[in-house]
């Protein structure tokens, strides 16, 4: 079995301040995901990354897949109560393997 | 758009029941994956299939069974519901090549009384 690690587990900042989270694992992945979920909803994707050493921006979130494509982080900057929700990774090995989520973070944004 | 739908959206149900979560899409992924979460918590792959007549366990042990007669169809059973069993169950299908997000339906809340 695949594992991705996040962490913090759990973050909780004020409005306005920025913040990373990571995504960690020993194997390699053919692409990486980045979900969030809102309660009582299910995860909704927000970006892939394919290319090691790729970096995408949406709006003032900006991801980052590892050169040995191993690990992801995601960095919002300016955080707003709009972006509090679990945060999920998810790793593709490819092929006919099933899609790896990782352990999530929690994260809420104090107005 | 996601078009991947599960029904009912909520069930309460008495201990022994047997019960059927209702998964479908209309996107024609192969793939599909049935979800346990507690509220706030990490994603459990309890089920998974590749394609018609594939089904696999995942990495969470469950006493559910799913099928996978169709495409487009891939719904979970409990034979035998049980207060342990109560839960957030959330379907999802994933396409293949590198491009493998997975599209959720909005889960199934289920409560065993």
């Amino acid at each position: 079995t695949q594992l991705l690690e996040q962490s913090p587990q759990f973050l909780s900042i004020q409005e306005g301040e920025n913040l990373t989270v990571y995504c960690n694992s020993s194997s390699v992945f053919s692409s990486l995901q980045w979900y969030r979920q809102e309660p009582g909803e299910g995860p909704v994707l927000l970006v892939t990354v394919v290319t090691g050493g790729e970096v995408k921006k949406l709006k003032r979130l900006t991801f980052q897949f590892g050169d040995a494509r191993k690990d992801s982080s995601l960095h919002i900057t300016a955080a707003q109560p709009g972006d509090t929700g679990l945060y999920l990774c998810a790793g593709g090995p490819g092929g006919n393997e099933k899609l790896t989520f990782g352990t999530g973070t929690r994260l809420t944004i104090i107005p | 758009e996601a078009d991947i739908y599960q029904t009912p959206r909520y069930l309460v149900i008495g201990t022994g029941k047997k019960i059927t979560l209702e998964c479908s899409q209309t996107m024609g992924h192969d793939k599909m994956y049935w979800y346990q979460q507690d509220p706030g918590m990490e994603l459990h792959l309890i089920h998974y299939s590749y394609g018609v007549n594939s089904t696999e366990k995942g990495d969470l042990s469950s006493e559910s069974t799913v099928s996978r007669i169709r495409t487009e169809h891939f719904p979970l059973t409990l034979e035998s519901a049980r207060p342990s069993h109560t839960s957030q169950y959330l379907c999802a299908s994933s396409g293949g090549g590198l491009d493998t997000e997975a599209f959720f339906g909005q889960g199934t809340r289920l409560t065993v009384v």
